[in-house]
């Protein structure tokens, strides 16, 4: 079965500290699309990644295709990056959609 | 602002009824995605077009049916209603190619009375 999980499931951290999300899944991949969706609803494309690291400003994401898993690293977190944080995985044989794992629910606190 | 348009913002009918969400992709972007997002279930795919004709289909009930015009707008139908059918709809696009970002609009979020 094709499966994506997440972890932690919720988070809750002070400002300023360095936060790591988890994703893993089951089966090959062809992409992995980290998202972000704001406490209004709106979703926001943060990485997509089919191998290595990539970094935009404080976000860091990461992929290990032999172990099946990607990290979301945010660093000196701000209230502002409290959201849902959602990973998304194209599997090799579901054409070009995405199967959407739970989202981890983060809180920077001040 | 991702340059993905949906309406109306809110939506709120009765059971049985019949609704249209629209969505307007990127400038550019030929392929146009539907998902579902409800408390219990999470975001779920719909239905995929690229370029006018349907690409994908995944999780979309009958009752429900998806197009994607000339203009590369697309409009999805919800027909007969459930309460159940009450959900976060969200369209997003993404320029042709594998492997490319999918932008999504802020959605269009459906209340069934």
């Amino acid at each position: 079965k094709n499966e994506v999980e997440q972890s932690p499931q919720n988070l809750t951290a002070q400002e300023g500290e360095f936060i790591t999300i988890n994703c893993s899944y089951s089966v090959g991949i062809s992409a992995l699309h980290w998202l972000q969706q704001h406490p209004g609803g709106g979703i926001v494309s943060l990485f997509m990644l089919s191998s290595g690291k990539k970094k935009h400003g404080r976000l860091i994401a990461t992929i290990n295709i032999q172990e099946k898993h990607s990290s979301l690293h945010i660093t000196a977190s701000h209230p502002r990056d409290s959201a849902v944080y959602i990973c998304a995985v194209r599997w090799d044989n579901y054409g070009q959609n995405f199967v959407f794992g739970p989202g981890t629910r983060l809180s920077v606190l001040p | 602002d991702s340059g993905v348009t949906q309406t109306p913002k809110h939506l709120i009918t009765a059971t049985g009824q019949r609704v249209t969400l629209r969505c307007s992709p990127r400038s550019g972007d030929l392929s146009v995605y539907w998902y579902q997002q409800s408390l219990d279930q999470g975001l779920q795919f719909l239905i995929q077009y690229y370029n006018g004709e349907e690409r994908a289909k995944g999780n979309i009930l009958e009752r429900f049916s998806a197009q994607q015009f000339p203009d590369l707008h697309s409009e999805l139908n919800l027909s007969s209603l459930e309460l159940g059918d009450s959900a976060l709809y969200f369209c997003a696009s993404s320029e042709a190619g594998r492997n490319q970002p999918q932008h999504f609009g802020d959605g269009t979020r459906l209340s069934i009375l």
